[in-house]
């Protein structure tokens, strides 16, 4: 199976920038997704396609994916943006979506 | 505007089964693929499998194969995913997610439901 780590988790003053990593075997040849998670709250989608944004997500949210590993950037974090963070991927050979163990964003 | 609107909180005993339902509006149901995924609680989440609205074929984890049943209807715009043999470690929230682009389980999630939380216990 395939496997995505995340670090437990990431602590950012305000105004800085946060980057959360989702390392896994040549993820970087895959799509990736990231999920934003507030407590008592449903998953939102923060980043698809390495890259791209939704409608209603800030340009303050980025993603990279190269290598053995995919990148989120939060820069200018706000206190709203703490949360749990997920990646996700799509696992060709077993036609199985994988979700990292989550990141749990911390702002000071 | 899209909404998918889950049923409510189950509580439900080991060996015995769980069907939650996810009812879509504001979009055409069929034309998109709908994941269901588990949090237990204070963990990561896990995907359990696709349904294509269209065709009613399903792609479920290995993990679930022998235990969930996705099914849905068009009449109603309603998605189901029915979990048997239920166990303690299925305690969890439940979620319905559909996918961004039309006619294909792949790319984002962007829609999901509010969750249904399902208790097994004795």
């Amino acid at each position: 199976s395939y496997v995505l780590t995340q670090p437990p988790s990431v602590s950012v003053a305000p105004g800085k920038t946060a980057r959360i990593t989702c390392g896994g075997n040549n993820i970087g040849s895959k799509s990736v997704q990231w999920y934003q998670q507030k407590p008592g709250q449903a998953p939102v989608l923060a980043i698809y396609y390495d890259s791209d944004r939704p409608s209603g997500i800030p340009e303050r949210f980025s993603g990279s994916n190269s290598g053995d590993t995919a990148t989120l950037t939060i820069s200018r974090v706000e206190a709203g943006d703490e949360a749990d963070y997920y990646c996700q991927v799509w696992h060709t050979s077993s036609d199985h979506w994988v979700f990292g163990g989550g990141t749990k964003l911390t702002v000071l | 505007q899209v909404q998918l609107v889950q049923s409510g909180a189950e509580v439900k005993k080991p060996g015995a089964s769980v069907k939650v339902s996810c009812k879509a509006s504001g979009y055409t149901f069929t034309g998109y693929y709908m994941h269901w995924v588990r949090q237990a609680p204070g963990q990561g989440l896990e995907w359990m499998g696709w349904i294509n609205p269209n065709s009613g074929g399903t792609n479920y984890a290995q993990k679930f194969q022998d235990r969930v049943t996705m099914t849905r209807d068009t009449s109603i715009s309603t998605a189901y995913m029915e979990l048997s043999r239920l166990r303690s470690d299925d305690t969890a929230v439940y979620y319905c997610a559909r996918v961004l682009a039309v006619h294909t389980p792949m790319g984002g999630w962007g829609y999901w439901g509010q969750g249904t939380l399902v208790t097994v216990s004795s």
